[in-house]
């Protein structure tokens, strides 16, 4: 069964640094999702994409959080200057349109140090 | 903004027998989509069951089956004889029909322990 894959499983930074979080989404999936969940708390949206744009996004996602497709295949979630609050578990989901189900990846475990 | 409740933060239930949990959500929008996600130790999000709002009938999976009770903007998940592979973190999800490509809102989440 196809599969929604993130890497790294998990990340360590310093604060300050940039990361970049990569998803590689199901092969006909076309509408893509970062979220987000602080450890202990709700999973929280971050941002939506479809057709190399920004569909959605929350307040979360400000001016350090930057989404791209770079290649026709990875989905890539960047932040720029990473915080301490930067760090949770950050998803990746993918949906065939927008009425689908959402399917998740395994997650990547960012820490901020 | 559409808020997901689960006011449950853990349950527990022994192996064999069943258990309910429960979500209501707050939305003025007729037509949306409901879900159950399950996050085992892993941290893993696994689609559990989905229910569209148009249709009356409650879905089903195998073991797991929910109660969407439309006027009471409720939607809970009853799992039948619990295994243990089913201890995990279970949240509800609401997802508009209405605009493009929107977001699940999420519940804070249930933690659910199968007891031996």
């Amino acid at each position: 069964e196809p599969e929604v894959t993130q890497t790294p499983s998990h990340q360590v930074t310093q604060m300050g640094q940039e990361v970049i979080l990569r998803c590689v989404p199901i092969s006909n999936h076309l509408y893509f999702y970062w979220y987000r969940q602080i450890l202990g708390q709700k999973v929280e949206f971050l941002v939506s994409f479809y057709n190399n744009e920004i569909s959605e996004k929350s307040e979360i996602f400000d001016d350090q959080f930057s989404v791209e497709r770079p290649d026709g295949s990875n989905f890539t979630l960047k932040i720029r200057s990473t915080k301490l609050e930067d760090s949770a578990m950050y998803f990746c989901a993918t949906s065939t349109d927008p009425t689908d189900t959402q399917y998740f990846g395994p997650g990547t475990r960012l820490t901020v140090l | 903004a559409q808020t997901v409740t689960q006011s449950q933060p853990e349950m527990s239930v022994q192996e064999a027998e069943t258990v309910t949990l429960s979500c209501t959500y707050d939305t003025s929008e007729s037509d949306y989509y409901l879900f159950w996600y399950k996050q085992p130790p892993s941290r893993q999000m696994i689609l559990v069951i989905r229910q569209e709002a148009y249709k009356q009938q409650n879905a089903t999976e195998n073991r797991f089956s929910v109660n969407f009770q439309k006027a009471a903007k409720s939607f809970s998940l009853k799992i039948s004889d619990s295994q243990l592979g089913d201890a995990a973190m279970y949240f509800c999800a609401y997802r508009s029909a209405y605009s493009g490509n929107t977001p699940l809102v999420f519940g804070k989440g249930t933690r659910l322990s199968v007891i031996a």
